[in-house]
Order: structure tokens, then sequence, then C-alpha cells
């Protein structure tokens, strides 16, 4: 069975200084990694994904996450972080041996908030 | 244009009372799926349709049914609604496509039972 575990609640980061939300995963085969934002009382929106290729992947407003086979991790970074990017960080993983049918399993969510 | 949408947004009701949400997504996609997030904003998957077809059906109560007249739509009955239904319900929509698996998602419709 998938599943996949982001170990921080809530990160608190200032404003301008890096960021990390970390995620650790489990699938039996090469996994389909995904982080989605959600804000306030908003969907979940997608920002970027691993499927094979580099281990590093570009995403949108600047975020990347970097896929670490060997600690099963898929960190989410930004050098540079706003007050803007202060939401819900959700890490989503799919095992590929599922099938056709793509059965996503998401964590439990961590909140990033960025301090002015 | 709004990619996947939901209505409604809001939805207040009374225990025992029977609702339906709506969901339509304009994206071309060939998946659907519904899922539900707690209070404590843990994301759930109840759902799944490929093509019209029911290919995830997680341990959902009976009074929850799906049903997909097409590509384009996915609906949510529930019947019966008890307290621990109230929860945000998120439509969401992919493509099986190769190399494109993430998903789209609706705005939500949060359910309130009393």
């Amino acid at each position: 069975a998938q599943s996949v575990a982001q170990p921080e609640d809530q990160v608190n980061v200032a404003e301008g200084n890096p960021l990390t939300v970390k995620c650790t995963y489990s699938v039996s085969g090469n996994p389909y990694l995904f982080w989605y934002v959600q804000y306030p009382n908003r969907g979940l929106q997608f920002l970027l994904k691993y499927i094979t290729g580099d281990n590093l992947v570009k995403g949108s407003y600047g975020f990347e996450a970097e896929f670490n086979k060997s600690q099963t991790s898929f960190h989410l970074k930004k050098p540079s972080a706003l007050v803007s990017d202060s939401a819900l960080y959700f890490c989503a993983v799919r095992d590929p041996f599922s099938g056709g049918y793509q059965k996503v399993t998401f964590g439990t969510g961590t909140k990033l908030q960025v301090i002015p | 244009d709004t990619a996947v949408s939901q209505t409604p947004k809001y939805l207040v009701t009374q225990m025992g009372n029977d609702k339906s949400i709506k969901c339509e997504q304009n994206l071309g996609h060939d998946t659907m799926y519904w899922y539900k997030q707690d209070s404590k904003k843990f994301l759930k998957i109840m759902f799944s349709y490929n093509n019209k077809e029911l290919i995830i059906n997680e341990t959902v109560p009976n009074r929850f049914s799906p049903k997909s007249p097409d590509k384009a739509h996915l609906n949510l009955h529930i019947n019966s609604l008890e307290l621990g239904d109230s929860a945000v319900y998120f439509c969401a929509s992919s493509s099986t496509a190769i190399g494109t698996y993430e998903q789209y998602f609706g705005p939500g419709t949060r359910l309130t039972v009393t």
C-alpha cells in the first residue's frame, strides 16, 4: 500500500528566508509524486510533480522539489519566502503499479506561515 | 473559464435529509473524483470514475452514491444525512494521458448538517 508522511503540522519562516516543507513516501515501485497548495476556503491547486527524469523539479510560483530515492523524500523548497506563500501544502503519491486507476494518496498537510 | 466547478458552494441542512452536490469539468479529462476534507483538513478520497465507470470506491457509507452521466459530470447524492457528514467535499479531475497525472480541484462544497 502506498503512503505519504508530512512530519510537520506547521512551518514558520521569515519573509525572504528559504523555506522547506518535508515529505516522505512509501510505494512498492517508482513513485509519482505531487505537491499541491490550498489557500483558505479554496480548492487544492497543483504546484509540481515528479514522474521521471531530473530529480529536481520546478513548479509554479518559484517552488521546486527534489526527489531523493534513497531517502524516499520529496521535500518542497523555495529560495525566498513571500507572505503570500502562507497556505496549506499537501504532498501526494501515486503508485504507478496501481494499474490504470489513478488513486492518489495525500499527506496530512503542512501549514506554512511566512512572517513579515 | 472555470475548469472544475461545483454547486452549491454552501449547503446547510438538517439531519435525515437527502442532498446532492454537482460537479462539472471543462478540461476534457476522463477521470473524476470526490474527496472529503474534514475539520482537521485531512483529505480522503471517496470515489473515482474513469469514462463514466466507477474505478475507486473507498470505505464510504452506502448513504453516499455517486453518479457520472458523462465524462464531464460527476454528482454525489447523500441520503439520510448525519452530523458526521459535515465537511468540505471536493470534486477533482485528471487525465490518463501519458505524462499528465495531476488533479484539478473544484472550489469545494461546504456541507453543514445540523
